[in-house]
C-alpha cells in the first residue's frame, strides 16, 4: 500500500509548545502533501514537498522529507490552540493518487 | 473564487431513495474528485475526472454514480444505498490531473437509514 502511516496517532501540548509529526510511507512518490482537518470539515492543503527536496518551510511550518528512509515530518513551531486539527500525510503516487496516512489528531491546550 | 463549494451539507435517506451530491468549483481545475471518509478514519478516494472524462474509479459500487456535465460541476448519483455507506464525501480539484495541492469542500454528511 502507498498510504502514509503517521505517528503518533494523537498528540497534545500546551499552547506555545512546538508538535512534530511523523510519516512513513512504502513506496516511490512523486511528492509528499500535508493536510489539516478540523473536526467533521474539508481538508485544507498545507505544504507539498517534492522527492528531490529535504526540506520545505510555510510561515510555523517546517516538512522534511527523506526519500532514503520513506519518511516525513511536520513540525509546527509556537502552537496555538487554533492549530487543533487532524493532519494527515498524503504521498503523491506514481499513478496519480494521493493516498492519506491515517493521520495524527493534535490537541493544544490554552 | 478559490472555493469548492458541495450540497447538501447534510443528507439523510432511506435504502430505496435517489438522491444527488453535488459539487462545484470556479477557479478553472481540469480534475476533480470524490473522496468517502468514515468517522476516525482517512479519506478515501473513490473518483477522478481529468478534462470531464472518468480517469481513476476505485473499484467503487455501481450504487455511487459519478458525473461531471462540465468542467465547473462534479456530481455524486446516490441509489439504493447501504446503511455501511453513511461517511462524510468530499469533493476536491486541482489544476490538473498532476501532482499538485488539492483544494477539498466542506462536504456532505450523509446517513443512510
Amino acid at each position: 500500500s502507498q498510504q502514509g502511516e503517521e505517528d503518533p496517532q494523537a498528540l497534545s501540548i500546551q499552547e506555545g509548545e512546538n508538535a512534530t509529526m511523523n510519516c512513513s510511507y512504502k513506496t516511490s512518490i512523486n511528492n509528499l502533501q500535508w493536510y489539516r482537518q478540523n473536526s467533521g470539515r474539508g481538508l485544507v492543503h498545507l505544504i507539498l514537498i517534492r522527492s528531490n527536496e529535504r526540506e520545505k518551510h510555510s510561515g510555523r511550518l517546517r516538512v522534511t522529507l527523506d526519500t532514503s528512509k520513506k519518511s516525513s515530518s511536520l513540525l509546527i513551531t509556537a502552537s496555538r490552540a487554533a492549530d487543533t486539527a487532524s493532519y494527515f500525510c498524503a504521498p503523491y503516487n506514481q499513478g496519480g493518487k494521493l493516498i492519506f496516512g491515517q493521520g495524527t489528531e493534535l490537541s493544544v491546550k490554552p | 473564487d478559490t472555493e469548492v463549494t458541495q450540497t447538501p451539507k447534510h443528507l439523510v435517506m432511506g435504502m430505496t431513495n435517489k438522491k444527488s451530491l453535488k459539487c462545484e468549483q470556479h477557479m478553472g481545475h481540469r480534475a476533480m474528485y470524490w473522496y468517502k471518509q468514515k468517522a476516525k478514519k482517512p479519506p478515501e478516494l473513490m473518483f477522478v475526472y481529468s478534462y470531464e472524462k472518468l480517469s481513476i474509479n476505485e473499484s467503487v459500487p455501481s450504487r455511487f454514480s459519478p458525473e461531471c456535465p462540465n468542467s465547473s460541476l462534479l456530481n455524486l448519483h446516490l441509489h439504493a444505498l447501504q446503511p455501511e455507506d453513511s461517511a462524510l464525501y468530499l469533493c476536491a480539484s486541482s489544476p490538473r490531473r498532476e501532482p499538485a495541492a488539492q483544494f477539498f469542500g466542506p462536504g456532505t454528511r450523509l446517513t443512510v437509514l
